[in-house]
C-alpha cells in the first residue's frame, strides 16, 4: 500500500512570496489533515477534511493559508503572502476514520528568507 | 496555553535496558491518546494509542500506560533497542462533531546507547 505522498520535499522562497503544497493521501482514505511543525515544536493542526469538505479549520491563519480538496482525494495548501515565522515543515496525514492511525506524510521543509 | 506537555526533551537509555517516556495532559475532553515515533527527514509513524476506557494496553515491546486521575500517560519501551533511537510524540484527540485533529506534544528525544 502506497503511503501518504508530499510535494515537493524542500522550498525555500522569500517573504511576501507565495508558495503551494500538494498531498495525496492514502488510497480510500477519506480524512485528510495538513499539521505544521515549528522546529522544537510538535505538529500542530491547520485544517482538517472529511472527503471534500471542511471539518475544522480554526486553527488556520485565513489572512494567508487557504486549503482546498477539490474532489475529495488529493489536496493543496496555499500560503500567500509567506511570512519568515511561517518556516516549518507542512505535514499533510490521511486515516481511514477518526484519529485513530493517522499515517503522515514525509512533509514539505518551506524555509522563508 | 500547552494542553499536552511532554516535560523532558530528551533521555538516554542503555540498551537493553527499559525506556519510560512521560506525558501530561490538561484538556479533560481528551479520549484518545497516541504515541508517534519520527525519524529526521520522515514524518511521524504511528506507534500505540490507548482510549479513555483503558489504563494499559501492550503492543509487543510496547506498553502505554493512562492515569486518567492524574491526566498523564507514559509509554514503556522493553528492551531498549538501537533503532528505538528517535524523537517520541504523544499526542491527544477530543470528540467534537467529527474534528478529530491531534493536539501534540513538543516530542523526547530518546537515545539509546550501546
Amino acid at each position: 500500500e502506497a503511503g501518504v505522498a508530499q510535494s515537493p520535499r524542500y522550498k525555500i522562497i522569500e517573504k511576501r512570496q507565495s508558495v503551494a503544497f500538494w498531498c495525496n493521501p492514502i488510497s480510500g482514505h477519506a480524512t485528510l489533515y495538513w499539521y505544521q511543525q515549528i522546529l522544537g515544536q510538535g505538529p500542530k493542526l491547520l485544517i482538517q477534511f472529511q472527503n471534500n469538505g471542511v471539518v475544522d479549520d480554526s486553527q488556520l491563519p485565513k489572512d494567508r493559508f487557504s486549503a482546498e480538496r477539490l474532489k475529495g482525494v488529493d489536496s493543496t495548501l496555499k500560503i500567500q503572502p509567506a511570512k519568515l515565522e511561517d518556516s516549518a515543515v507542512y505535514l499533510c496525514a490521511s486515516s481511514l476514520d477518526g484519529p485513530y492511525e493517522q499515517y503522515f506524510g514525509p512533509g514539505t521543509r518551506l524555509t522563508v528568507t | 496555553d500547552q494542553q499536552v506537555k511532554q516535560n523532558s526533551p530528551s533521555l538516554s537509555v542503555q540498551e537493553g535496558r527499559i525506556s519510560i517516556l512521560n506525558c501530561d495532559y490538561t484538556n479533560s475532553m481528551f479520549d484518545y491518546f497516541l504515541w508517534y515515533k519520527k525519524y529526521p527527514a520522515e514524518g511521524p509513524t504511528f506507534l500505540i494509542s490507548i482510549s479513555s476506557i483503558k489504563d494499559k494496553n501492550e503492543d509487543g515491546r510496547f506498553t502505554v500506560f493512562l492515569n486518567k486521575s492524574a491526566k498523564h500517560l507514559s509509554l514503556h519501551i522493553v528492551p531498549s533497542q538501537p533503532g528505538d533511537s528517535a524523537v517520541y510524540f504523544c499526542a491527544a484527540s477530543a470528540p467534537g462533531g467529527g474534528a478529530d485533529g491531534l493536539t501534540f506534544g513538543k516530542g523526547t528525544h530518546l537515545i539509546i546507547q550501546p
